[in-house]
């Protein structure tokens, strides 16, 4: 079955430090990839998102991911983050296959910046 | 402002007792869709719509139904509510398809004793 894996549940950084998420989807076929973040009581809000063309994406805030279609995997990074970045962030796929259309999350990135 | 909505934005009830959860966007979008978030587990997909009168299940329709009888409106309900069915439920919407943005609601913290 398709699917979507987020490899860090938790993730604590300090200001400043560089960021990576990773995420792997399994399906062969085309697939759109999305970001989204989630601020502490707040939905979700798209942070980047990734059709075709070039893999590497940019996104708000200065985030950017990666898709690599030989691994399977659309990698969330930022080079500094800050405290305000403090979010869970969630991994998605769209799969289409004939008259299936469905969005696919991954479980969740919780990141804790510290000052 | 474009935006979703859902109502209402809490709700404790008692297992079941049929509820409707409201859900209703501004911005003329077709395809809508529900979400329960739970921890652990992200967002999985219970049903969406890619017009009115088109309903689909997504992963986890069990105990669930909607209906689309308006372009602006997606209720989700409950018929007997159970409480696994304890969750955070979003509601959203998008232009065309899944592939578009999503927009989100708000969220609706649903507990079931």
């Amino acid at each position: 079955a398709q699917s979507v894996s987020q490899h860090n549940h938790h993730v604590i950084l300090s200001e400043a430090a560089s960021l990576e998420l990773g995420c792997n989807y399994s399906y062969g076929g085309t697939v759109n990839l999305f970001w989204y973040v989630q601020y502490p009581g707040q939905h979700l809000q798209l942070l980047l998102k990734y059709f075709s063309g070039d893999p590497l994406v940019k996104g708000i805030k200065g985030f950017e991911a990666e898709f690599i279609k030989s691994k399977f995997s659309f990698n969330l990074r930022k080079p500094s983050v800050q405290w305000s970045d403090t979010a869970e962030y969630f991994c998605a796929a769209r799969i289409v296959s004939g008259g299936y259309n469905k969005l696919i999350f991954g479980a969740g990135t919780r990141l804790a910046v510290h000052p | 402002e474009a935006q979703v909505t859902q109502n209402p934005r809490y709700l404790i009830t008692v297992t079941g007792k049929k509820l409707t959860v409201t859900c209703s966007q501004n911005m003329n979008h077709e395809y809508m869709s529900w979400y329960r978030q739970d921890p652990g587990l992200g967002l999985r997909q219970i049903y969406y719509s890619m017009n009115v009168e088109v309903t689909d299940k997504g992963d986890v329709p069990e105990g669930y139904k909607v209906s689309r009888k308006e372009k602006r409106n997606f209720p989700l309900i409950l018929e007997s509510p159970s409480p696994n069915q304890t969750s955070l439920y979003f509601c959203a919407s998008s232009r065309r398809g899944s592939s578009d943005t999503q927009y989100f609601g708000p969220g609706t913290r649903l507990t079931v004793l």
